[in-house]
This record gives C-alpha cells, structure tokens and sequence, in this order.
C-alpha cells in the first residue's frame, strides 16, 4: 500500500492556459473522488468515480473542468483556460467498496494561477 | 444543504492539557459524522467517526460523541501530546452507514502542542 499518489506536488501557471493533474489511488481501490480545497476553507467535493464511471459532479465543476478515469485506475483533472479562482489545492482521495469505507487522501496539488 | 461549523483556530495548548474542538452540524436526515486528520506534510486520514445518534467515535486516544439533540460532533482527548499537532477537520455524510461520498466538511482547525 502506498498511497494515494498525486502529481505534480505543484504547479504554476498563466492565466488562460491549460492544466491537467493526475491521480493514482490506492491499487484496490474501486472508488476516486476530486475535492478543492482553497486557504483558510475545508476540501470541498469536486466529483467521483466508481471504477471508470463518473458517478456524481458537484456544480462546483464548470465545463471548463473535466475528470476522466478511462481504466479505472488512475485519474486525470484537467482546467482548461484556468482562472485566478482556480488557485487551490486539489485532492484526489480512493476507498474500497460500495461508500461505506474510509476515504484515503494524498498531499494534494497546489494550483497557483497568475 | 447540509453543512459544518467548527470552532475557530488556531488552538495552541501545552502538553498533557485537555482538549475540546467543538463541531456542529446542519444536515437532512441522518448523516454520518467524521473527523479528519492533517498532519504536517501529510494527506488527510480519517481519525474517528460515528453513525447514528449516540455513537462514540474513539481514536488515539481521541472522542467524539453524535449528539443529535444539539447537531453537535465534538472532538475530545484528555491529554494531548506535541505530536497531536496538526489541523483538524469535522464532516458529514448524508449516506447511511458512513458511506463518504460528497463529505461535507469544515473550515479546520489548527492544533499546536507546545511541550
């Protein structure tokens, strides 16, 4: 078991480009979950994946947002045209089961848009 | 919509002090209550939880009681150590039974344990 692996730890960009961060759970875990969490405020959720279904968005999620988990395993969140309101810490956390288990988090991804 | 309040940070005590970080909760229904862990340079892990009124979640020397008379989930320990810094978060699910989609959680709280 070695965690919920996010990558990259950082990232800084300009304003209006693109981003895309990627998430690897926990090797048995069924279940992915987005959450953003931004200073001084607790994580918010985001979306969430059961295997490679997307089974809820919060409306949080603009379409400027999409995450996908095409095999079921890794996920990717990606920003298109990224805002100065993007800036945030993303977490991606993984459970085994049908919800009824603890969420696993990783360290995050710091967003940093200029 | 459902939502937590937690008492503000940051909480600063010395070691082997009490203590409490009060949480309370707006929610339908019968949600499930968590409380969350964030240690220096580490992800969040889940300390305790509870899931219907009345339940004492324990952990680590860490409790918590679901008091559904005063929406109120807060977070005790009788004797802290320095090694209980960290920022602590309190949430809830409206699934049944603990399930953790769409936690719902509160701003954090900032623990420092001086020795």
């Amino acid at each position: 078991d070695t965690g919920v692996s996010q990558d990259p730890r950082h990232k800084i960009t300009k304003r209006g480009q693109n981003v895309t961060f990627r998430c690897d759970p926990i090797s048995e875990h069924n279940r992915l979950y987005w959450y953003r969490q931004t200073l001084g405020q607790g994580p918010e959720f985001l979306t969430y994946f059961q295997n490679e279904a997307q089974l809820e968005k919060s409306r949080l999620l603009s379409d400027r947002f999409s995450a996908e988990r095409p095999k079921g395993s890794f996920s990717t969140l990606e920003i298109q045209r990224t805002e100065q309101g993007d800036s945030a810490m993303y977490l991606c956390a993984s459970s085994y089961g049908a919800g009824n288990s603890p969420l696993h988090f990783g360290n995050g991804t710091r967003l940093t848009v200029t | 919509g459902n939502s937590v309040t937690q008492m503000e940070g940051p909480v600063t005590l010395s070691e082997e002090a009490f203590l409490t970080i009060n949480c309370t909760y707006t929610a339908t229904g019968y949600p499930s209550l968590f409380w969350y862990v964030q240690y220096p340079g580490e992800g969040l892990q889940l300390l305790l939880k509870a899931t219907k009124a009345d339940d004492k979640g324990s952990n680590k020397g860490f409790e918590a009681t679901y008091r559904k008379e005063t929406t109120s989930f807060h977070l005790e320990k009788g004797s802290v150590q320095v090694s209980d810094s960290a920022v602590y978060f309190c949430a809830l699910s409206d699934l049944p039974q603990g399930g953790s989609e769409k936690l719902v959680f509160g701003k954090g709280t900032k623990l420092t344990v001086n020795p």
